[in-house]
């Protein structure tokens, strides 16, 4: 089973402010990487993927970069409603695995 | 627009089978497009893959599930479903369905489904 472990688990930001998650694959995944974002109380949703591909109504601030083992989520001008919980997903081997999640605070 | 809903029990005694059914709208579950997917999600924690199951009836299940898991799909009604046996309070979670094409790109809402007597 390919392991993600997402870093950091936690973390506190200040509107405007860069926001960078980092997920780190066990294995090489090449770029069979996905992001979601799930506020409280709903649904994850889907914003990156392949690793770097956009995915239509997701804002642009929302970019993602990596392949092989080593993948970054990078949110520009954090704004007040990204307040959430990111996860990363590899869809390179079966079970398909999640990373642990990151929270996102608004200070 | 795909749209997926999930249906079923809220309350599930230990040692019996939990039982869910999601509801495709938007487009066929016929459509070699999409894998249709069940996750989980415990209370406070994150998301595990249950399993998948393909218009034709193929089915990937996870390993730490397999045993105990049964995802199908009736095209007659353009719904897959979920039978898990023998729940323990371990099996408490979220229960979500999905669309499953590049990532998991369409999700229904949640169901939350507590294993008490």
């Amino acid at each position: 089973e390919i392991v993600l472990t997402q870093s950091p688990d936690f973390q506190s930001v200040t509107p405007k402010e860069k926001v960078t998650i980092t997920c780190r694959a066990s294995q090489s995944i090449g770029s069979n990487l996905h992001w979601y974002q799930q506020k409280p109380d709903q649904s994850p949703k889907l914003l990156i993927k392949y690793a770097s591909q956009s995915i239509s109504g997701v804002p642009s601030r929302f970019s993602g970069s990596g392949s092989g083992t080593d993948f970054t989520l990078t949110i520009n001008s954090l704004e007040t409603e990204d307040a959430a919980a990111y996860y990363c997903h590899q869809s390179k081997t079966l079970p398909w695995t999640f990373g642990q999640g990151t929270k996102v605070e608004i200070k | 627009q795909l749209q997926l809903q999930e249906s079923g029990p809220g309350l599930v005694k230990p040692s019996e089978t939990l039982s869910l059914t999601c509801t495709v709208s938007g487009d066929s579950i016929n459509s070699r497009s999409y894998y249709w997917v069940w996750i989980r999600q415990p209370p406070g924690k994150g998301l595990e893959w249950i399993g998948s199951v393909y218009y034709s009836g193929s089915t990937y299940y996870n390993p730490s599930l397999k045993s105990r898991v049964t995802v199908s799909v009736d095209t007659s009604k353009n719904q897959f479903s979920l039978k898990v046996n023998s729940v323990t309070a371990a099996d408490t979670a979220a229960y979500y369905c999905a669309a499953n094409n590049a990532g998991f790109d369409y999700w229904g809402q949640g169901t939350l489904v507590t294993v008490s007597s």
